[in-house]
């Protein structure tokens, strides 16, 4: 089995402050990481993913996310947050190998703040 | 290259009719997945189709059907509407993990089902 925690239904943050969005995650196997984007009305968009390596994993838009597995954490963060990050942010993991299918947290939705 | 593709992309239906979602892939892409996101919920995961075969299925009454066709794209029906069907249905491609790919899903706008 395999689960997905977004603790934060909502982060405000004001522009140009560091942003962090909280995911953490179960999984009984190696787990592939993932953060999407949703803007109103629209499709996921993909921003970025931990497959192995390096802890640290940069994305589209000025996102990075670090893995953490001894506390099964995939944080999403942003050195200084726009108002056009303002979204819908979702967490999702999947295990390596086979038929896996991808499993997402609920979602967080982040409020910049000019 | 094209993105994922849906239609419609609004569709409205009363109690007890069925309804057709339909997607195509990027080009390439085997595997379609499809995912119920209904109002203030999360993805909630339906099907996975890859190679035409449903490959894994979520905690969906039977209801909930689909396949998907020999060029890739697939169709996503849902029979004796309910109104709590009433969601946006997303779906997505990527490249099955076999073919050397990580998994990353590929997102259509989603088609926002009404039931009225």
């Amino acid at each position: 089995a395999q689960s997905v925690a977004q603790p934060e239904d909502q982060v405000n943050v004001a522009e140009g402050n560091p942003l962090t969005v909280k995911c953490t995650y179960s999984v009984s196997g190696n787990p592939y990481l993932f953060w999407y984007v949703q803007y109103p009305n629209r499709g996921l968009q993909f921003l970025l993913k931990y497959i192995t390596g390096d802890n640290l994993v940069k994305g589209s838009y000025g996102f990075e996310a670090e893995f953490n597995k001894s506390q099964t954490s995939f944080h999403l963060k942003k050195p200084s947050a726009l108002v056009s990050d303002s979204a819908l942010y979702f967490c999702a993991v999947r295990i390596s190998g086979g038929y896996q299918k991808v499993t997402f947290g609920t979602g967080t939705k982040l409020q910049v703040i000019p | 290259e094209a993105g994922v593709t849906q239609s419609p992309t609004h569709l409205i239906k009363t109690r007890g009719q069925q309804a057709t979602l339909r997607c195509s892939p990027i080009s390439g892409h085997t595997s379609v997945y499809w995912y119920q996101q209904a109002l203030g919920l999360g993805l909630q995961f339906l099907l996975w189709y890859d190679e035409g075969e449903e490959r894994n299925r979520g905690n969906f009454p039977p209801r909930f059907s689909g396949r998907q066709f020999p060029n890739y794209s697939s169709e996503l029906n849902v029979n004796a509407l309910e109104l709590e069907d009433s969601a946006l249905y997303l779906c997505a491609s990527s490249l099955f993990q076999w073919q050397g790919a990580t998994g990353e899903l590929f997102f259509g706008e989603g088609s926002r089902l009404t039931v009225l």
